[in-house]
């Protein structure tokens, strides 16, 4: 079965610093891979997603990831961290079909002024 | 705008009384989920519907219930509330048979039980 790890339950940075969120997935077989992101009090929305085609995924509000097979990662990235980006953030996995998105337990990332 | 709707936003309950979670949306996809969201333990499927008039048992599914009569609508039961149900509620669909597996979200249901 396919899961995802995500390293780091707490991620703090200082504004303007690099985003880095880590996730590590598990899946016999090349997977779909998507990121989402959660603001306090609302739900989650989809950041980027990656479906086999390019292993660089840009996203929403300068968000990007990318898909290494050989590290089995995901991991999302941002170069300019700024304070509206304070959120927790879930990556996820599927093979494909209905019922079978397994996310990660989330980073929360607070953004330091 | 297309997406989830979910009714009440928040519901404080006295223990012991029934409750039904109202989901909907209007992008015509197949399959439906009820999630729990409890801090530290990220998101855990309740109940999940395939298709209209399909259900199936996530990973914490008891004292829990759905319904899917139609393609728009998932209610989620709570037949008597117990604080442990205290949570905060999210629905989600997606559209497999599109090829697009990832899932759209409703606001949540805060639920506060008492």
């Amino acid at each position: 079965a396919q899961s995802v790890t995500q390293l780091g339950s707490h991620v703090s940075v200082s504004e303007g610093a690099l985003v880095l969120l880590r996730c590590n997935y598990s899946s016999s077989v090349p997977p779909y891979l998507f990121w989402y992101v959660q603001y306090p009090n609302q739900g989650l929305q989809l950041l980027l997603k990656y479906t086999s085609a390019a292993t660089l995924v840009k996203g929403i509000n300068g968000f990007e990831a990318e898909f290494k097979k050989s590290e089995t990662s995901f991991h999302l990235t941002k170069p300019s961290a700024h304070m509206s980006d304070a959120a927790e953030y879930f990556c996820a996995v599927t093979l494909g079909g209905a019922n079978n998105l397994f996310f990660g337990t989330g980073t929360r990332l607070t953004v330091i002024p | 705008i297309a997406g989830i709707t979910q009714a009440p936003t928040s519901q404080i309950l006295a223990a012991g009384r029934r409750m039904t979670l109202r989901c909907t949306q209007d992008m015509r996809h197949n399959a439906m989920y009820w999630y729990r969201q409890d801090l530290g333990l990220g998101l855990r499927l309740i109940h999940y519907s395939n298709t209209a008039g399909t259900t199936g048992k996530g990973e914490v599914p008891d004292g829990y219930s759905v319904s899917r009569a139609n393609t728009d609508d998932f209610p989620l039961t709570l037949a008597s509330a117990v604080p442990s149900q205290t949570s905060v509620y999210f629905c989600a669909s997606s559209d497999p048979g599109t090829g697009n597996y990832g899932y759209t979200f409703g606001s949540g249901t805060r639920l506060t039980v008492v």
